[in-house]
């Protein structure tokens, strides 16, 4: 079955620009969503179908998907963007399954 | 504005069966796929289950194929998780999720607070 891979964690210092990645064989020819959560609360998607954010989501997150790799990119990063983030690809019509990433913690110094 | 609230979560023995609800406010519930994702003690995002906008198709993760039942009532603005058989290894946070109106390509917009579920004895 189809698995997305993420690195387990990033760390990056405030203001500086964080990037964490979503591996997957093909994966620009589905459609990557993004979802940060935080501990005790719900997760929210702050990208969707690769590059889509949502109304209230700062213009800081961004998203791109290019050949096996799609990429959330958040500049001018803040200490309340410490949280692990997860993507997301629906599997396939013959599978009906969504899936998720492994996580990816980030950490702002 | 939307709102989706979890209910029936707590301690059951492994075995046994519990299920969880979830009550939908602020959209056209009779239009939106809706899903269940869990989440264990320390590990990441699991989606469990999904059920179509009107109720006739559902589909779930292998682990709990033949003992998780999706089900809503579409009168009643409510999603239903009829879990059985339950192991320990289904103890995790169950979130209900909003999908969209088809069932491929799709993402989820909107997420309930979620009701912990405890499989101990």
């Amino acid at each position: 079955s189809y698995v997305l891979t993420q690195p387990p964690a990033v760390s990056v210092a405030p203001g500086q620009t964080a990037r964490i990645t979503c591996g997957g064989n093909n994966i620009e020819t589905k459609s990557v969503h993004w979802y940060q959560k935080k501990p005790g609360r719900a997760p929210v998607v702050v990208v969707h179908d690769d590059s889509d954010r949502p109304s209230g989501i700062p213009e800081r997150f961004s998203g791109s998907n290019s050949g096996n790799t799609a990429t959330l990119t958040i500049t001018r990063v803040e200490v309340g963007d410490e949280a692990d983030y997860y993507c997301q690809v629906w599997g396939s019509s013959r599978d009906h399954l969504w899936l998720f990433g492994g996580g990816t913690k980030l950490t702002v110094l | 504005q939307v709102q989706l609230v979890e209910s029936g979560g707590g301690v059951v023995q492994p075995g046994r069966s519990l299920r969880l609800s979830c009550a939908a406010s602020g959209f056209t519930f009779s239009s939106y796929a809706m899903h269940w994702v869990r989440q264990a003690p320390g590990k990441g995002l699991e989606w469990v289950a999904v059920v179509s906008y009107d109720g006739r198709d559902q589909f779930y993760t292998d682990s709990v194929k033949g003992r998780f039942t999706v089900s809503r009532d579409n009168s009643r603005n409510t999603l239903y998780l009829d879990m059985s058989g339950l192991r320990a290894e289904d103890t995790a946070v169950y979130y209900c999720a909003r999908g969209q109106h088809q069932l491929a390509e799709s993402h989820f917009d909107y997420w309930g607070q979620g009701a912990l579920v405890t499989v101990s004895s």
